[in-house]
């Protein structure tokens, strides 16, 4: 089972600035990496898929990269609502397996 | 609009079941792969199955497999989760999931707003 790893647990940034997440896997999952946010009370909604392609109405400040076993989200200028829970997630197609990792909290310095 | 819906959380006692429903609207039920995620409180997320399109195929998550079935009625547009031998373990918010392609997906682009289930004596 492919472990996912995120750093740092808890992340304190001001607004304006710029947040950079990461995730590693404990073996390599190609470019299947996907970022989701997640506020209080709510569903995650998806960020990045493929590694790297924003999803729908997600804004340009989200980025994602890398491939194999490192991947990096960045928020280039936080905004208020940037304030949540991020999870990375890997996909493994047999046996059909996904794996989150622990989150990451992005909370106001 | 794709909207999905979650009912039939609650509190079951140890050992008992339950079965979740999530109704979709907003895109063409059948074509799509469904899944289930849930979290525990305070926790993070985990996946607990996943059901293709036509229902024929499905996958599990270790910790629920011979005790949760996930199923789906496409005339209805409802996916469903029987969960039975619920212990403490079990007790999380239950989101349904739509996968963007297949079956095989590989991430979830849409989620429902959960609904909690406890599991208590």
């Amino acid at each position: 089972e492919t472990v996912m790893t995120q750093s740092p647990a808890t992340l304190s940034v001001s607004p304006g600035e710029r947040a950079t997440l990461s995730c590693r896997a404990s073996q390599s999952v190609r470019s299947n990496l996907a970022w989701y946010q997640q506020k209080p009370g709510q569903a995650p909604r998806l960020l990045i898929y493929g590694a790297s392609t924003r999803a729908t109405g997600i804004p340009a400040r989200f980025s994602g990269s890398g491939s194999g076993t490192e991947f990096t989200l960045t928020i280039s200028s936080l905004q208020s609502e940037d304030f949540a829970v991020y999870y990375c997630q890997q996909y493994h197609n047999w046996p059909l397996m996904y794996t989150f990792g622990q989150g990451t909290k992005l909370e106001i310095k | 609009e794709v909207q999905l819906v979650e009912s039939g959380g609650g509190l079951v006692q140890p050992g008992g079941s339950l079965r979740l429903s999530c109704a979709a609207s907003g895109f063409t039920f059948s074509i799509y792969a469904m899944s289930w995620v849930r979290q525990a409180p305070g926790k993070g997320l985990e996946w607990v199955s996943t059901i293709g399109g036509g229902g024929a195929s499905s996958y599990y998550a270790d910790s629920v497999k011979g005790r949760f079935t996930i199923s789906r009625d496409n005339s209805k547009n409802t996916l469903y989760l029987q969960m039975n031998s619920l212990t403490a373990e079990d007790t999380a918010v239950y989101y349904c999931a739509k996968d963007p392609y297949g079956l095989g997906s590989p991430h979830f682009d849409y989620w429902g707003q959960g609904t909690l289930v406890t599991v208590s004596s």
